[in-house]
């Protein structure tokens, strides 16, 4: 059975510098697809990015980026120019092919003003 | 707001009762999902629903069911209430059965506490 581990459950940044959270996975598939997604206070689930792992180019959206190592099966996000507003808990699921999504159990990211 | 409703927002209810969890779907959305999180922890799925016919089933207990009706609307009925199945509850919903990876937004949650 596919797992995903979050190996960090709290990290601290300054704000305006960089952060990465990192996620790592254990499968035996070699198509899936994996998420980042951000919960703040207010509970919503909220998705950061997402990547293909056939596609070996890093997906980026804005301020986040992910490293993503598919023979290591790691995941992690990267946060450039950290904000007030990307304090939350972060969590890293995988989807596979029963189309589940498979959770990490989060990391809570604290923003330093 | 993702286009995904869930009502109600917040249920308080004693042990052994039951009761029951709605989701509205984003329009045109076939596929919907439940999870299940407790107090700071991961999200457990319990089940998705494609179109009106249950498509996966994780680690729902035998106590819980849904159901998909034709309007694409779902419910998930939670019976014989237990303290620990005090947690928020979310539903989800994408356009298809994440074939391609598409995205599943998240309702904003019903938060059920059990006296």
């Amino acid at each position: 059975a596919q797992t995903v581990t979050q190996s960090q459950p709290e990290m601290s940044v300054q704000e305006a510098e960089t952060v990465t959270l990192s996620c790592t996975y254990d499968t035996s598939e070699s198509d899936y697809y994996l998420f980042w997604y951000k919960q703040p206070p207010s509970r919503q689930m909220i998705l950061v990015i997402r990547q293909e792992a056939y596609k070996q180019q890093n997906a980026t959206e804005n301020r986040f980026s992910v490293n993503f190592q598919k023979a290591a099966k790691s995941f992690s996000l990267k946060i450039s120019d950290s904000q007030l507003g990307d304090a939350a808990m972060y969590f890293c699921a995988y989807l596979d092919s029963n189309y589940q999504l498979i959770w990490g159990a989060g990391t809570k990211l604290i923003i330093k003003p | 707001d993702s286009g995904v409703t869930q009502t109600p927002k917040h249920l308080i209810t004693a042990t052994g009762q039951r009761v029951t969890l709605r989701c509205s779907p984003r329009s045109g959305d076939l596929s919907v999902y439940w999870y299940q999180q407790s107090l700071d922890q991961g999200l457990q799925f319990l089940i998705q629903y494609y179109n009106g016919e249950e498509r996966a089933k994780g680690n729902i207990l035998e106590r819980f069911s849904a159901q998909q009706f034709p309007d694409l609307h779902s419910e998930l009925n939670l019976s014989s209430l237990e303290l620990g199945d005090s947690a928020l509850y979310f539903c989800a919903s994408s356009a298809q059965a994440l074939a391609g990876g598409n995205e599943q937004f998240f309702g904003p949650g019903t938060r059920l506490t059990v006296l």
